[in-house]
This record gives structure tokens, C-alpha cells and sequence, in this order.
């Protein structure tokens, strides 16, 4: 079974601080994607990778980061969170077409 | 890039009635188009896919239909119960490792007793 995990449910920062958001997948995966998923907009795609220390934008990148230096680990950056980064971010792996999703962060931004 | 457009965005219905969501696709390449089912506070799981070589795929209640033509693809649920009220996402991709699947904005199905 594969299991997509992230390190936190819910998360609150501030204005200008630096956010790691983070994912793991068991299933030795070579694809992993990070979505934010808002209200009428579905689920937009910020970044993805396609391996170890590869990285492709995605459709909103701006005001995001990632890094990938293990298979198993793919994490989102938010170098200096903002207000309208308040969403629920979520991390999905996939090998070839079917993608699992992780549970998903709700980060609040004040 | 690729556009999904999904229709429509609310979609209430009685117990035991049929369900028919519509997405649009833009990108001729894309051959897999997958939907996916995310009931409230969980997260999104793949409930049925249909690959551009076939036009029809059931499983149980659901059906999904694909016109290649119309670059249309449609969920069909029968029978709905109230456990089928949650948001449908349909998606549609290039298929395959490295490609990235592109999402419509999602349906939200109410079942009503």
C-alpha cells in the first residue's frame, strides 16, 4: 500500500518567515508533485520532479521553492511566506500514471 | 499547455439518481484522464481512468466516456447513495512517467435523501 506522508496537518506562520513544507513516499516513486488546493481553482500545480535533484515549474511557482536531494523526500519552500500563500498544499508521488496524494497541509499565514 | 475544463461546478442530486460530470481537455497529445474522488477533509484518490483508446470504461456504478473528437470526457455515477457527496476532479495528461497531470477546478456532487 502506498502511503504519501507530510509533516504537518496544520501549520501557522507569520508574514515573512521561512516555511519548509515537507513529503514522503514509500514506494520508490521517481515523480513527485506539489499541489495548493483553494476554493473554485482546484488543484493547481506549484512544482514537480521527475528525479533526485531535478525540478520542473509548474504552473505557479512564483514565491515557491523545492528540493529534492532523496528519492523518497521532495520538500516546498516558501521563502518569505505571504498572506496569499494561505492554502492547503498537497504532495503527490506517482511511478507511472496513477498519482497518490499525501493528507495534505493547511498552512495559515498572518 | 494543457486546460481541463470541468462542469459543473455544484451538482446536487436525489438518492438513487444518475450523476454526469463534464471536463474539457485543449492538448490533442493527451491520452490518460483520470478522476479522482476527494471526500470532505481527506485527500484525493483515483477512482477511475480511461486511456485515449478506448471511448467507454465502467466500474460498478461508474462509467467514464471519452470523445477524442470533441476532446471531451465525461464521469457517469448511477444509482448515487449519500456516500457518493464529495468533490470530483477530472485531469487529463500526456501519460506516462514525467508527464504531469493538469486538473479541472472540481465538482462538488451532494447526494440528498
Amino acid at each position: 500500500d502506498v502511503k504519501v506522508t507530510q509533516s504537518s496537518r496544520y501549520l501557522v506562520k507569520r508574514t515573512g518567515e521561512k516555511v519548509f513544507l515537507e513529503c514522503v513516499q514509500d514506494m520508490d516513486h521517481e515523480n513527485m508533485f506539489w499541489y495548493r488546493q483553494d476554493p473554485g481553482l482546484g488543484l493547481r500545480l506549484i512544482y514537480f520532479s521527475y528525479d533526485v535533484k531535478m525540478k520542473e515549474k509548474g504552473d505557479i511557482p512564483e514565491g515557491y521553492s523545492v528540493s529534492r536531494e532523496k528519492k523518497e523526500r521532495f520538500s516546498l519552500i516558501l521563502e518569505s511566506a505571504s498572506t496569499n500563500q494561505t492554502s492547503m498544499y498537497l504532495c503527490a508521488s506517482k511511478q507511472v500514471d496513477e498519482q497518490y496524494f499525501g493528507p495534505g497541509t493547511r498552512l495559515t499565514v498572518t | 499547455g494543457e486546460n481541463v475544463e470541468q462542469h459543473p461546478s455544484t451538482l446536487s442530486v436525489q438518492e438513487g439518481d444518475s450523476a454526469v460530470i463534464k471536463c474539457t481537455y485543449s492538448d490533442s497529445a493527451s491520452n490518460y484522464f483520470p478522476w479522482y474522488k476527494q471526500e470532505l477533509g481527506k485527500r484525493p484518490q483515483l477512482i477511475i481512468d480511461i486511456r485515449s483508446n478506448v471511448g467507454e470504461k465502467k466500474d460498478q456504478r461508474i462509467a467514464v466516456t471519452l470523445n477524442k473528437t470533441a476532446k471531451h470526457f465525461s464521469l457517469h455515477i448511477t444509482e448515487t447513495q449519500p456516500e457518493d457527496s464529495a468533490v470530483y476532479f477530472c485531469a487529463a495528461s500526456r501519460g506516462g512517467g514525467g508527464n504531469k497531470l493538469t486538473f479541472g477546478t472540481g465538482t462538488q456532487l451532494k447526494v440528498e435523501l
